[in-house]
Parts: C-alpha cells; structure tokens; sequence
C-alpha cells in the first residue's frame, strides 16, 4: 500500500531556483494539502484542495504555486526560492472532511 | 481559526497514564477535534476523532467536555515507543460553495511527550 508518495525526500536548492515537489495518493481521496514544518513548530498549511480542478489558499501561500488537474496529484511549485522556504513539506489527502488526513514522509529542503 | 493550546512537553515513565490537554476556546459547531502522533523524520499520524463526549479506539481515548472548549488526549500504560510530539487539531474544511465560511486546518505547536524507563 503505497498511500502518499512525496518526492523528492532531499533537496537542496540556491536562492532564485525553481522546483516542483511532487504529491501522489493512490487511495482516490478528494481532498489534499500542503504544509511546512519548521523546526520545533507545528504544521501551516500552504495550500489544499478539495477536489480535480479546485484549489485554495491556506495560512502561508506565499512563494508557493498549486495544481489539481487529477484527483491522485497535487504538486507544489516553488516560483524562486528563498532561505525563508528552507523546511520540512508534508503533503496529506483524505476522503471527506470527517475523516483524519493521511501525511507522507515528507520533503526536506534546503535553499542556500 | 480554531487555535489550539497545549503544554509544550511531559515527561512520563513505561507503564504510566500520559494525559495531554488542549484548549480550543474558540471552537466552531461544526469542527471536529483530532490528534495526531509524530515521530522524528516522518509525517504525523492519526491516533483519534471526536466531536463531543468520549471515543475510544485500541490506542487512546479522548475526553471531551460539553462545552467543547478543551479536551484531552488519554494514552494508557504508555510504552518507550510512544516518544514522540502530539498535536491536537480543531477545524476543518468545507467545499466551496456549500461552505462559504470556510475555515482551514489548524495545527499549533504540539506536546512532546518523553517516556523514560
């Protein structure tokens, strides 16, 4: 059982780059998000979305870009990166709004 | 948003009750509460939901009031291998346009939990 896939695990990028950190769910959930883990604080979410077509904002959208056009991915695209962006990016889905969200391992990045 | 607030961390030894509180003061009708268990270098994961009174599933229990502004997170007999951060989650999220008050997930800093021999 695969669940949500992220990669990749590691990168490391120079400020002004550009990358796409890649989400994928195999269990045809609706409703994906975004967040960033910053050293000894909890998750903000970037952004999510509740189904194919339709994404939003959540608490720290800028910098960062979305995408759903299927319902298994959802990437997020930094635009240039920023020592600010230097976290840990977890990506979670679920089916409904009642249902506890399922995380992947995470992406951690650094920007020099 | 929801926002949450817990003790930043306790201490417990093998074989003890490990109780973790969070106050939600501001929570909306319509919002669950759920915890969540985070070990080092991996994502967090579910360990209970509720709406009101008390749920029990076969790794914690969960003690909500009936005013909803706090609840608390009971594991039983905790072992060393449940070291590790602990967030309470309030809120939720609606489609658009069924829901135009939407609110987002809101994590808060969590509790680390240390268990010792």
């Amino acid at each position: 059982n695969a669940g949500v896939t992220q990669t990749p695990k590691f990168q490391v990028l120079k400020t002004g780059q550009s990358m796409t950190l890649q989400c994928a769910q195999d269990m045809n959930h609706e409703y994906m998000s975004w967040y960033r883990q910053d050293p000894g604080m909890g998750l903000r979410l970037i952004h999510y979305s509740v189904g194919a077509g339709i994404t939003d904002q959540g608490e720290v959208p800028n910098g960062y870009n979305v995408s759903r056009s299927t319902t298994e991915d959802f990437p997020l695209r930094l635009l240039s990166a920023a020592p600010s962006q230097t976290s840990v990016y977890f990506c979670a889905s679920r089916n409904s709004v009642d249902q506890p969200q399922h995380f992947g391992d995470g992406t951690r990045l650094s920007i020099l | 948003l929801a926002k949450t607030t817990q003790p930043i961390s306790m201490d417990s030894y093998e074989g003890q009750e490990v109780n973790i509180t969070c106050s939600h003061n501001n929570i909306a009708t319509n919002d669950y509460i759920t915890w969540y268990q985070q070990f080092p270098s991996q994502g967090p994961r579910f360990i209970i939901q509720g709406y009101k009174t008390k749920i029990t599933n076969e790794v914690a229990s969960l003690f909500i009031p009936a005013d909803r502004k706090s609840s608390t997170l009971s594991l039983p007999r905790v072992s060393l291998s449940d070291t590790a951060v602990y967030y309470c989650l309030v809120g939720d999220i609606k489609r658009p346009p069924v829901d135009t008050g939407r609110r987002a997930l809101t994590f808060g800093s969590g509790t680390r939990l240390q268990v010792q021999p």
